[in-house]
């Protein structure tokens, strides 16, 4: 079943913040977020896993909630390059070495000056 | 280093044609994926393969079948092609082994079935 993201699309103005949130109903191991602008192929932002452990770029902060199985995207002081379809992907928990992510229907970020 | 390459950019196809999808990489990744994107339904995974000769399904297999022919390629075959498969077929690798790895993807290929 695909993790529930929200919110569905928003609008920033340049400077302004933004949470993008990515809930499954599944116990997670992994969470991935990835970022898509129109006509390219995703590109890796940040990767949480269980236990604590993350990688990613250093502009960008993201937050995993085992218990509640959610994980939340944190972009502060939005800059126009930050448009484009934010994706989480999920991997559960009991399925390492499976490598199965189950990617969410999006986030629509609009940044304008 | 190339990273994830796919062929072709783009495809038209009649109903009941097949063709395959090509998709290789050169970072020595074990793993493979398939997906597909359409509108609204984010990526969908189709195949994946976890090394080479061995291939598992994802959420959305039907209608369509896969090669790992070696650690460089994966192609994805569609022996009938059905308007329901137009869609934006993107190809994935990614290492294994002890460590946090995301996965890279290739361009997409845009096929359309008329």
């Amino acid at each position: 079943q695909q993790p529930v993201q929200s919110p569905q699309a928003v609008i920033l103005r340049e400077g302004e913040d933004a949470v993008i949130n990515c809930s499954s109903s599944k116990a997670l191991y992994s969470v991935h977020w990835y970022r898509q602008k129109h006509g390219e192929a995703p590109v890796f932002l940040m990767i949480l896993l269980k236990g604590g452990e993350q990688k990613g770029h250093e502009k960008i902060s993201a937050s995993f909630n085992e218990k509640k199985q959610q994980s939340s995207l944190y972009l502060t002081a939005s800059q126009l390059s930050y448009s484009g379809t934010y994706f989480c992907g999920t991997e559960p928990s009991g399925n390492f070495g499976n490598e199965k992510l189950t990617f969410g229907t999006g986030t629509r970020l609009t940044i304008i000056p | 280093n190339a990273g994830v390459t796919q062929t072709p950019k783009f495809q038209v196809l009649k109903t009941g044609q097949s063709m395959t999808l090509q998709c290789a990489q050169d970072m020595n990744h074990n793993s493979m994926y398939w997906y597909r994107q359409d509108p609204g339904m984010g990526l969908r995974l189709i195949y994946y393969s976890a090394s080479e000769g061995t291939t598992d399904k994802g959420e959305v297999p039907n209608g369509y079948n896969v090669s790992r022919l070696n650690k460089r390629e994966f192609s994805l075959r569609l022996e009938s092609a059905a308007p329901s498969q137009t869609s934006v077929y993107f190809c994935a690798s990614r290492p294994s082994g002890t460590g946090i790895f995301e996965q890279y993807f290739g361009p997409g290929t845009r096929l359309t079935v008329t």
